[in-house]
């Protein structure tokens, strides 16, 4: 049970450039989420999901987008990366029972 | 719209010794759950304690133990016997129990812990 995973931990993108944050969890949850960590705000919600084929928006959602295609893969894409991206991104699924949220280890995000 | 307040950005604790960390969060809701979320320097965000708002006992977890006010929308966290090992940020966070969809958390800005040897 390998809980959260994410990739990569580490990217470096220049300015325009696009990539995805890969999301998967193996428990099953419909629930799952995306975070962004910038220091001094704590952590805000970029787009969430409550099951394949729903995503809707967070307080954050400008520069990204979502798709939800299974239960376990929940990638999150930026379409042309800029420097206020830059940022520690998690991943978090939720038991629908317990509330209890489960994060991955997080990606850093530089945009130079 | 909730909001989770940590006022004190930075606390330090002697080894052994108790340190409280506080919240308070507003809310018109009457049926939600709260959490202390601990980040070490690795980053990985881990749950330390949860409470939900409906049960008036005080959860506790080994040497962490909350004490919540629902009516003054108040949430602290203590940890006795402080350990080197709870160096790290602490997250305060608040999230309204659904039937349906929107689970998600709203975090305060965290306060940072330091157990002196």
């Amino acid at each position: 049970n390998a809980g959260v995973t994410q990739t990569p931990k580490f990217q470096v993108l220049k300015t325009g450039q696009s990539m995805t944050l890969q999301c998967a969890q193996d428990m099953n949850h419909e629930y799952m989420s995306w975070y962004r960590q910038d220091p001094g705000m704590g952590l805000r919600l970029i787009h969430y999901s409550v099951g394949a084929g729903i995503t809707d928006q967070g307080e954050v959602p400008n520069g990204y987008n979502v798709s939800r295609s299974t239960t376990e893969d929940f990638p999150l894409r930026l379409l042309s990366a800029a420097p206020s991206q830059t940022s520690v991104y998690f991943c978090a699924s939720r038991d629908r029972d317990t509330y209890e949220q489960y994060f991955g280890p997080g990606t850093r995000l530089t945009v130079t | 719209a909730q909001t989770v307040t940590q006022s004190q950005p930075e606390m330090s604790v002697q080894e052994a010794e108790t340190v409280t960390l506080s919240c308070t969060y507003d809310t018109s809701e009457n049926n939600y759950y709260l959490f202390w979320y601990k980040q070490p320097p690795s980053r990985q965000m881990i749950l330390v304690i949860r409470q939900e708002a409906y049960k008036q006992q005080n959860a506790t977890e080994n040497r962490f133990s909350v004490n919540f006010q629902k009516a003054a929308k108040s949430f602290s966290l203590k940890i006795s016997d402080s350990q080197l090992g709870d160096t790290a940020m602490y997250f305060c966070a608040f999230m309204k129990v659904f039937t349906g969809a929107n689970s998600k958390l709203t975090f305060g800005k965290g306060i940072t812990l330091s157990v002196r040897p």
